[in-house]
């Protein structure tokens, strides 16, 4: 089945320690989304990338980076985590070409990011 | 710019009962409006979408919801829940044209009660 794989699912790491989270997708869509979503909150989203434009939200910290590599993969960078950098990290695809039509979102499972 | 209001931050129902989640919208220029779940440790599933046409729109696992553009609200209906509808359940409203970023509501947790 076309989907959304994020891995790790499960990630603990260091106050100050990098961690890279990922995202794959076999929809082929050209859009993909990282959404951040603390507890009990809505999810928040961080950036997206149009193709290969890359779309910051205003209030994304400098601390998250992003990467995509080719239309399949996209990465999540945390370059010095902190406490309240801990949350769900979703990422989501649509396929998006502008113009009319709904922006409906595939949402991978979630990679769950602990810091110590 | 949109915004959705979901009033009740947690909603208890027996099994078997029927629930409605409520939806608020705002948005100066027309909508499409959203509703997904997620279930404990898991992304978000979309549910339902309104588009056009027929207000009421019927989705998957027994829910449908309701467009009403008088009110502004896409409430969210099953006339029977089960054990397996615990879950968060977050509305969700884009524009139609432009720049087509979601905007999710705070959410609401259906707890079942056995």
């Amino acid at each position: 089945d076309a989907m959304v794989i994020q891995n790790p699912r499960y990630q603990v790491t260091q106050f100050g320690k990098p961690v890279t989270l990922s995202c794959s997708q076999t929809l082929n869509h050209n859009v993909m989304y990282w959404y951040q979503q603390k507890s009990s909150q809505a999810p928040k989203l961080l950036f997206h990338y149009y193709d290969k434009d890359f779309n910051n939200e205003a209030d994304t910290p400098d601390n998250f980076q992003s990467r995509r590599p080719n239309t399949s993969f996209c990465f999540l960078d945390i370059r010095s985590p902190g406490l309240g950098d801990a949350a769900m990290y979703l990422c989501a695809t649509s396929g998006r070409t502008g113009g009319s039509g709904a922006n409906v979102l595939t949402f991978g499972a979630g990679s769950r990011l602990t810091v110590l | 710019a949109q915004s959705v209001t979901q009033l009740d931050s947690q909603v208890p129902v027996f099994e078997e009962a029927p629930v409605e989640l409520r939806c608020n919208y705002s948005s100066s220029v027309s909508v499409y409006l959203f509703w997904y779940v997620q279930y404990p440790n898991q992304g978000l599933q979309l549910l339902l979408k309104y588009l056009s046409g027929s207000t009421l729109v019927k989705g998957i696992n027994g829910f449908e919801a309701e467009f009403n553009k008088s009110q502004t609200s896409f409430h969210l209906r099953k006339p029977s829940v089960h054990i397996s509808d615990t879950a968060e359940y977050f509305c969700a409203v884009t524009r139609t044209f432009g720049n087509e970023k979601l905007t999710f509501g705070t959410g609401t947790r259906l707890t079942i009660i056995p």
